[in-house]
């Protein structure tokens, strides 16, 4: 059973800095490009980056660009976001997100979620 | 920029059909996701590439296209379908980007 674990998430000041992990478990982690999707209180959905299964290629969306950077460790079946300069915005619920590559193409969906992990930011 | 455009809000009566539309300019060169997403928990995939149901999907969610509009259906309304329901889609022409609709809130009256 795929399974995805959030964690990380709290309370920060402006400013301040954050890491955002995520757990995989029931799938080969290595094969799947991952994602972080955020949803601010009341809100839509927000991708907010990507990185391929050898971490080879990341993307990031213009809001987080230069402040947020995306990582993962194979070995430890684990996804991270490393969110620094925070601003009032970034509040939101953080999700990990699978693609579901096939044969290393990438789909540009997402088929399994995290449960998610709130960030606030706030003084 | 690549906007998908969703009702706010859809209202039917249980038995009844939803239909919940998302309109693009890129959607006839792009593929349309679908997600429900109920109070408190995750999105879950309901309809992938247009129109593909995903194992464990009740065969009463639909999906369909025509042109700048892609539409999911819901058939024989239930309850526990009242949610909130986003469009996903993505930009590879200039600069890699997913993109989703502002989300459509179902209601079972």
């Amino acid at each position: 059973e795929v399974q995805l674990v959030d964690s990380g998430g709290g309370l920060v000041q402006p400013g301040g800095s954050l890491r955002l992990s995520c757990a995989a478990s029931g799938f080969t982690f290595s094969s799947y490009s991952m994602n972080w999707v955020r949803q601010a209180p009341g809100k839509g959905l927000e991708w907010v980056s990507y990185i391929s299964g050898s971490s080879g290629t990341i993307y990031y969306a213009d809001s987080v660009k230069g402040r947020f950077t995306i990582s993962r460790d194979n070995a430890k079946n684990s996804l991270y976001l490393q969110m620094n300069s925070l601003r009032d915005e970034d509040t939101a619920v953080y999700y990990c997100a699978r693609d579901p590559t096939t044969f290393g193409i990438v789909q540009y969906y997402f088929d399994f979620w995290g449960q998610g992990t709130l960030v606030t930011v706030s003084s | 920029s690549y906007d998908l455009t969703q009702p706010p809000s859809v209202s039917v009566s249980p038995g009844q059909t939803a239909r919940i539309t998302c309109s693009g300019d890129a959607l006839p060169n792009q593929y349309v996701y679908w997600y429900q997403q109920k109070p408190g928990q995750a999105p879950v995939l309901v309809i992938y590439k247009d129109s593909e149901r995903p194992s464990g999907i009740p065969e009463r969610f639909s999906g369909s296209s025509s042109g700048t509009t892609v539409t999911l259906t819901i058939s024989g309304v239930q309850a526990e379908d009242e949610a909130d329901y986003y469009c996903q889609s993505a930009d590879s022409s200039r600069t890699f980007l997913w993109v989703f609709g502002g989300g459509t809130k179902l209601t079972v009256l």
